[in-house]
């Protein structure tokens, strides 16, 4: 079955200390891979995405994520997190690739918690 | 930009009765738009994909007499759940696709629905 896996469920570090999150995905075909954080009482927002093209992807407030196609991945990283990096990461994956009929697949989420 | 709105926020309602959710996507006219429950501590689960002027498409097990779906216009799309259990209770959170095509979701801020 089609799915994406989180494997840091409950992530905690220090300010300035580097960050990486998991994601990995079941499927052999196209794919459109997303990261999306929930702050805390908001709605999600995109950080960053990746259809085609360069798979080093930057997005919003300093991230960056890496399509490894051999690996099925699309990791989550970032240099130095702040305190308000504190949220919930999802990684998405839209399997099919571009066009809206395809559904979004959503991991389990990732809990990031900074310690000032 | 990409904006899209959800209301109410949050409801409370007595067992049997039924309740009406908006979805409004503010700044654009969205084609698709898709409804997610989202259990605590879980991920967003894919209730439904809502098409403008057509049929809403039904996740597998997912009751489409309970949970109906109209999205009248594009920029407007509802849910009501229909005769609420307790059970029934979780955080529905709608999302909207700008254009034709377009892969990106934008999310709205989700409604707490409590059933008594």
């Amino acid at each position: 079955a089609q799915s994406v896996s989180q494997h840091n469920h409950h992530v905690i570090l220090s300010e300035a200390a580097s960050l990486e999150l998991g994601c990995n995905y079941s499927y052999g075909g196209t794919v459109n891979l997303f990261w999306y954080v929930q702050y805390p009482g908001q709605h999600l927002q995109l950080l960053l995405k990746y259809f085609s093209g360069d798979p080093l992807v930057k997005g919003i407030k300093g991230f960056e994520a890496e399509f490894i196609k051999s690996k099925f991945s699309f990791n989550l990283r970032k240099p130095s997190v702040q305190w308000s990096d504190t949220a919930e990461y999802f990684c998405a994956v839209k399997m099919g690739g571009s066009g809206n009929t395809g559904k979004l697949i959503f991991g389990q989420g990732t809990t990031l918690q900074v310690k000032p | 930009g990409a904006v899209v709105s959800q209301h109410p926020s949050r409801v409370i309602c007595k067992s049997g009765t039924s309740v009406k959710i908006e979805c409004r996507s503010l700044d654009f006219q969205a084609t698709t738009m898709f409804w997610y429950r989202q259990f605590p501590k879980k991920s967003l689960m894919l209730m439904a994909t809502s098409n403008e002027g057509s049929k809403a498409t039904y996740e597998q097990g997912v009751e489409k007499d309970k949970f109906l779906i109209n999205h009248a216009s594009l920029t407007l799309s509802t849910l009501t759940v229909t005769s609420a259990h307790p059970e029934d209770s979780s955080f529905y959170i709608c999302s909207a696709t700008p254009v034709q095509g377009s892969d990106t979701q934008y999310f709205g801020p989700g409604t707490r629905l409590t059933v008594l």
